[in-house]
């Protein structure tokens, strides 16, 4: 359905490390999102973009930064993993009008 | 303050059953409202969204929906349910208005379904 990519799905690491979430989408949609969902638990809206070269943090604080040179690509960056940090992260997009997410299948962090 | 309530936190239904999760939203101005389902260790897919005419919508997998102004809520319906539809399930509203397209999210519903 949709075209929306996030790699990788699976992430174990240890403390301290830098990690890169990524998240690509082929639909040239302007608005990105990024959510930390905690299991059986709600989204929380951690980052978004408007489009390139502008990103607002959301509703949930992060220690999380995120970057968007392209349309299509919104990575997620922790400089410094902790397993606080351990959680599942969602990417979605949408268009200008109709306000619809489409999202990617997920990245499951855990943070040892 | 804008919000979204799903008041059911776990329901568990038998195959074949009714099924109607409610949902119930705190906004200025009538919204968007989307309902999404999310199987374990996947991402959200859109079951149905209401934006305006008709207030009861259809959606995929025999779902469907029905918006009540009065009543400020937006339940989800299926008449038989199957056992593929055990998962979690969102209520999400959005602003009309909104340049951002951001969505708030109900707490979610959790379904389990009995052979």
């Amino acid at each position: 359905e949709a075209d929306i990519y996030q790699t990788p799905r699976y992430l174990v690491i240890g403390t301290g490390k830098k990690i890169t979430l990524e998240c690509s989408q082929t639909m040239g949609h302007d608005k990105m999102y990024w959510y930390q969902q905690d299991p059986g638990m709600e989204l929380h809206l951690i980052h978004y973009s408007y489009g390139v070269n502008s990103t607002e943090k959301g509703d949930l604080s992060s220690e999380s930064t995120v970057s968007r040179i392209r349309t299509e690509h919104f990575p997620l960056t922790l400089e410094s993993a902790r397993p606080s940090h351990t959680s599942q992260y969602l990417c979605a997009s949408s268009q200008v009008k109709g306000q619809r997410q489409y999202f990617g299948a997920g990245t499951r962090l855990s943070v040892l | 303050a804008q919000s979204v309530t799903q008041p059911d936190i776990h329901i568990t239904v038998s195959e074949g059953a009714s099924l109607e999760l409610r949902c119930n939203y705190s906004y200025g101005a009538t919204p968007y409202l989307f309902w999404y389902v999310q199987s374990p260790g996947q991402g959200l897919q859109l079951l149905l969204k209401y934006f305006s005419g008709d207030t009861l919508v259809q959606g995929i997998k025999g779902f469907e929906a029905e918006f009540k102004r009065s009543q400020s809520s937006f339940n989800l319906r299926k008449p038989s349910v199957h056992w593929s539809d055990a998962a979690e399930y969102f209520c999400a509203v959005g602003a009309r208005s909104s340049n951002t397209g951001k969505l708030i999210f109900g707490q979610g519903t959790t379904l389990q379904v009995k052979p």
